[in-house]
């Protein structure tokens, strides 16, 4: 199985602030996903295909990384931003996500 | 706009099965380039991947889990279905729906989630 790593585990940051996550696979994949979860809500698609931005998804969320580290970038915080973020591999089955990134506000 | 619908017990009793419904609308579970499949989360953890379906019956299964579910699809009726068996506590958990795309594989849309308690 490849495990997912995200780096932090939680972050506290303000409102305009710039935010990275990291997610590191156990061996190397093509594609990953990022979704953004709120408390008592579904997981909305972010990113697909490492740097693909959703229909609808605001242009200050961005995805890059290869092989097997991977970012999620957030260039001006929100305050609709502060959720928990998970990524997701599909590159061979099982597919697997990262434990969470929790954003809080800081 | 394709939406998915989980439907099912909110409560099993330890032991038995687990049984939901995932129905498809404003689309058709048919399409070549889509996969169905379950996602669950527990409270208060992350999420966890149960399994997938193609329309044609094709599945893949998470290895922990593999033992113990049952994923099929009804074309006619634009649905699929999850049947867990002998469910205990650690089986409780909020459970998804969503719509898997092969291309890159991602899960979009997802159903609003149906909470499962598995309790005497």
């Amino acid at each position: 199985d490849i495990q997912m790593t995200q780096s932090p585990s939680s972050v506290s940051a303000s409102v305009g602030d710039r935010v990275t996550i990291t997610c590191r696979a156990s061996q190397g994949i093509r594609w990953l996903a990022w979704y953004q979860q709120k408390p008592g809500k579904v997981p909305k698609l972010l990113i697909y295909a490492t740097s693909s931005l959703q229909s609808g998804v605001p242009s200050r969320f961005s995805g890059s990384g290869s092989g097997t580290d991977f970012t999620l970038t957030i260039s001006s915080l929100q305050p609709e931003d502060f959720a928990t973020y998970y990524c997701q591999q599909a590159n061979s089955f099982p597919i697997t996500f990262g434990q969470g990134t929790r954003l809080e506000i800081k | 706009q394709l939406q998915l619908q989980e439907s099912g017990p909110g409560l099993v009793k330890p032991s038995e099965t687990l049984s939901l419904t995932c129905a498809v609308s404003g689309g058709s579970i048919s399409s070549s380039t889509d996969y169905w499949g379950w996602i669950r989360q527990p409270p208060g953890k992350g999420l966890e991947w149960i399994g997938i379906i193609y329309h044609s019956g094709s599945t893949q299964y998470s290895p922990s889990l593999k033992s113990r579910i049952t994923i099929s699809v009804d074309t006619s009726k634009n649905e699929f279905s999850l049947k867990l068996i002998s469910v205990t506590a650690a089986d409780t958990a909020v459970y998804f729906c969503a719509r898997y795309t092969t291309a890159s594989g991602w899960f979009d849309p997802w159903g609003q989630g149906t909470l499962v308690t598995v309790s005497s």
